[in-house]
């Protein structure tokens, strides 16, 4: 079944700029979502067909996908940034909704 | 403003069946644009997606669990429910019901329950 990886972790200073991977075999031909979820939280969509910012999440993510890696991007990152990530893709060789591990986005 | 809750028990004995039960306020179940669906996740781990369905009766399921698992919905309720038979240890874990959004696959997941969590006891 298809798989999506992406790094455990991810730490930058604040102010810096975070860069979350998300990879998978032609994941450029797919539609990623991702999701932020903090501690004790239900998941929360922050980027929708690659690269689609939902009302209300900051001009600061923005998305990209192509070949075999998709990227969450969060520039100018502050405290409350810090939380997990997850992609996601419909895999329609398997009717199957995948999510990625996950990756813990830690503000220094 | 669309609202999904969790509901069901807390805890359940190894080798019963769970059931749980999303009640969805601000919004029709038979609304042609959305799938349901519930998703998991274990204590300390990552996001799993458990199955999908559609109004009209469409189900996907995780294969890894499709031999027990069935998703059902009673439209004039509002709610859709999973039901889980022969549960083990391995089920622990906080349940999340969602809504998807559908263009020409299932897509992203907009909105979200808060999550219930569900322990299974020896």
């Amino acid at each position: 079944s298809y798989v999506l990886t992406q790094p455990p972790s991810v730490s930058v200073a604040p102010g810096k700029t975070a860069r979350i991977t998300c990879g998978g075999n032609n994941i450029g031909s797919k539609s990623v979502h991702w999701y932020q979820q903090k501690p004790g939280q239900a998941p929360v969509l922050v980027m929708y067909y690659d690269s689609d910012r939902p009302s209300g999440i900051p001009e600061r993510f923005t998305g990209s996908n192509s070949g075999n890696t998709a990227t969450l991007t969060v520039s100018r990152v502050e405290d409350g940034d810090e939380a997990d990530y997850y992609c996601q893709v419909w895999d329609s060789s398997s009717d199957h909704v995948i999510f990625g591990g996950g990756t813990k986005l830690t503000v220094l | 403003q669309l609202q999904l809750q969790e509901s069901g028990p807390g805890l359940v004995k190894a080798s019963e069946t769970l059931s749980l039960t999303c009640t969805v306020s601000g919004d029709s179940i038979s609304s042609p644009y959305y799938y349901w669906a519930w998703i998991r996740q274990p204590p300390g781990k990552g996001l799993e997606w458990i199955g999908s369905f559609y109004y009209s009766g469409i189900t996907y399921y995780n294969a890894s669990l499709k031999s027990r698992l069935t998703i059902s919905a009673d439209t004039s309720k509002k709610q859709f429910s999973l039901k889980l038979t022969s549960v083990t240890a391995a089920d622990t874990a906080v349940y999340y019901c969602a809504r998807h959004e559908f263009r020409s696959e299932l897509a992203n997941m907009g909105v979200w329950g808060k999550g219930t969590s569900v322990t299974v006891s020896s």
